[in-house]
Formats: structure tokens, C-alpha cells, sequence
């Protein structure tokens, strides 16, 4: 079993959908997650990051962590044309500038 | 700031030959990471420095891939004798190191070995 798990997708939306992107993991020790967008041709950019369990809200950007089920979830509401891309989630034990995981990532697009 | 800079942005070589990927990290940053990324395996860490020094290379597939850091502002990937298997596309990422997650990537080196 990998440690990180994520639904390559691809998903497709039409604007102003609620997206929801899901990861697995399987080593409890992982206590900070977060979420990177990578548009084509362009390297993985940081979206959002929690630590430990609990929700975390960024504009039209949700993190949920559920360290109980080793589960985590993005939600983006009323997606935009914009955020086609792909998503891939990351995490690792400790802070700072420990090594990640990352999951292979969800590609999404959002249709006008 | 200009980001982290790689070059080249693309590279077709024969396999048999020498690759070279070049990073330039962000200035200050003491952190330098090197992924390889498919379609099939994703994201995956090869090697990562802190203030110049390999901390960790079990992520290197081979010996036939080294990485140096000669400097804070400089680092290197090479693959010799370069195989059909290592076309990826090659990112270097720098942090600081109470920054969590917050790698910033470069634009990657898109490497195809025909």
C-alpha cells in the first residue's frame, strides 16, 4: 500500500460546481497536510496547509483533515475556469522543512 | 524575487549520453529538494540538501544519477549514461527551513532520452 493515495481523476465540472478532492494515508505519524495546484507545464505551487485534524477555510478554499479515518479533503466552491489544474496532496511527520509525500494528483477542469 | 530558476526547460538526448539539469534556489533559502514526476509513479523526492550538504539520496533511482550543491545558489542533477526510462519531468524546489510545505518549484526540466 502506498503511504499517500489520490483519485487521478480526470474530473470536469461546470463553473460554479463544488469540487471535492480526496486523499488517503496509512502512517499515522503524518501530521502536516497540504495542498499544491500545478497548472501545465508549470511546477506544483503551495494552496493551503493544516496541521493535524480540523478544518481550514481559504476564501473559496477548504482543507479537511480527519487523522481518525486518514482522510483528507479539498472543497472549492463556486469553482472558476480558473482552477483547472491538478491537485495533489502532500504531507509529512514534522515541521519545517521535512521531506513530503505527495499523492499523484487529481486533474480537474472547470467548464465555462 | 525571480523564483527558482532551472535550466534547460527541455532536453532531448540519446540514450547512452550525459545529462545535466541545473537549479538555482531561491536566495536565503537552505533547503534544495530534486523530484522526479510521471505519469505513472507522480511526484517523487531524489535528493534533498540543506545548506549545501545531501541529507538524504534514497530516493535516487541509481548510480547512474548524482547531485551536487556546490553553493547556495547553484545545484546540479546529472544522470550518466542517461536511459529511455529516466524521460520525466525534473523539478528542484527550495524552502526555508521553518517553512512548512512551502516549497517553491521551479518550472521543471522536461527530459526525454530517445
Amino acid at each position: 500500500q502506498k503511504e499517500v493515495e489520490q483519485d487521478p481523476g480526470p474530473l470536469s465540472v461546470p463553473e460554479g460546481a463544488i469540487v471535492s478532492l480526496n486523499c488517503t494515508y496509512s502512517n499515522s505519524a503524518f501530521q502536516y497536510f497540504m495542498w499544491y495546484r500545478q497548472y501545465s507545464r508549470k511546477g506544483p505551487e503551495l494552496l493551503m496547509y493544516t496541521y493535524s485534524s480540523g478544518n481550514k477555510e481559504d476564501g473559496r478554499f477548504t482543507a479537511q483533515v480527519d487523522k481518525s479515518s486518514k482522510y483528507i479533503s479539498l472543497f472549492i466552491r463556486d469553482s472558476q475556469p480558473s482552477d483547472s489544474a491538478t491537485y495533489l496532496c502532500a504531507m509529512s511527520a514534522r515541521g519545517g522543512s521535512e521531506k513530503l509525500v505527495f499523492g499523484k494528483g487529481t486533474k480537474l477542469t472547470v467548464n465555462p | 524575487d525571480a523564483g527558482v530558476i532551472q535550466s534547460p526547460r527541455h532536453e532531448v538526448t540519446e540514450m547512452g549520453q550525459e545529462v545535466t539539469l541545473r537549479c538555482k534556489p531561491i536566495s536565503g533559502h537552505d533547503y534544495l529538494f530534486w523530484y522526479r514526476q510521471t505519469m505513472m509513479r507522480g511526484l517523487e523526492l531524489l535528493i534533498y540538501f540543506n545548506n549545501n550538504v545531501p541529507i538524504d539520496d534514497s530516493g535516487m533511482p541509481e548510480d547512474r544519477f548524482s547531485a551536487k550543491m556546490p553553493n547556495a545558489s547553484f545545484s546540479t542533477l546529472k544522470i550518466q549514461p542517461s536511459e529511455p526510462r529516466d524521460s520525466a519531468v525534473y523539478f528542484c524546489a527550495s524552502s526555508l527551513w521553518q517553512a512548512i510545505g512551502g516549497y517553491t518549484f521551479g518550472s521543471g526540466t522536461r527530459l526525454t532520452v530517445v
